[in-house]
């Protein structure tokens, strides 16, 4: 059982479109984060949220914690071809434990 | 520093063999982190270590899958003997705290095969 659950799992979009994904918990964390992993590497950060309520913009990307820190969500406006890649929210209190992802597709 | 290097970054075996995979943390980091990645499950913690200590083993998915970290510099996934279900990427991962409020570096991983 997925601590975190992340949906949609699939997502194939075209460009210029806009999005978001999900990342639910039924249990609180005193941050989370989300990782952005591209064919053949690993995950890489893009951000961390700490505060309940939180928003943080990142160029295109905004990502918000839960007032209750426990679900944070990743909206990307206008998307573009390069934001192709498996979407990944993170948290642990006292590990760093994965959702299964969201697989974002931006079609030309 | 040259970031969490892997080696090797793919594997291919056949059954029954012991596969061994290799890790190198970034310098200073005192956590380290074994995940599988697959389609079907996702990314799985496996173990992670403290200052060379395992914290956590309760990802590891049978007796058949064992990990070491002789010093602060280098650990070792071994799986003996592999079955074709291990199948896997396979990620190493470093950090300064197990907590996500700090940033984990992976490693390219290891893609494994077993036939």
């Amino acid at each position: 059982t997925q601590l975190l659950e992340q949906s949609p799992q699939f997502l194939s979009i075209q460009e210029g479109e806009n999005l978001t994904v999900y990342c639910n918990s039924s249990s609180v964390f005193s941050s989370l984060q989300w990782y952005r992993q591209e064919p053949g590497e690993g995950p890489v950060l893009l951000v961390t949220v700490v505060t309940g309520g939180e928003v943080k913009k990142l160029k295109r990307l905004t990502f918000q914690f839960g007032d209750a820190r426990k679900d944070s969500s990743l909206h990307i406006t206008a998307a573009q071809t390069g934001d192709t890649g498996l979407y990944l929210c993170a948290g642990g209190n006292n590990d760093m434990r994965f959702g299964a992802g969201t697989r974002l597709t931006v079609k030309p | 520093d040259a970031g969490v290097i892997q080696s090797p970054r793919h594997e291919v075996t056949e059954m029954g063999q012991e596969v061994t995979l290799r890790c190198k943390p970034i310098s200073g980091h005192d956590y380290l982190f074994w995940y599988r990645q697959t389609m079907m499950r996702g990314l799985e913690l496996l173990i992670y270590f403290n200052n060379n200590v395992p914290i956590d083993d309760s990802g590891m998915p049978e007796d058949r899958f064992s990990a070491k970290m002789p010093n602060a510099s280098f650990s070792t996934l071994k799986i003996q003997p592999s079955e074709p279900r291990d199948s896997a990427v396979y990620f190493c991962a470093s950090s300064s705290s197990p907590r996500s409020n700090t940033e984990a570096f992976f490693g390219q991983g290891t893609r494994l095969t077993v036939v």
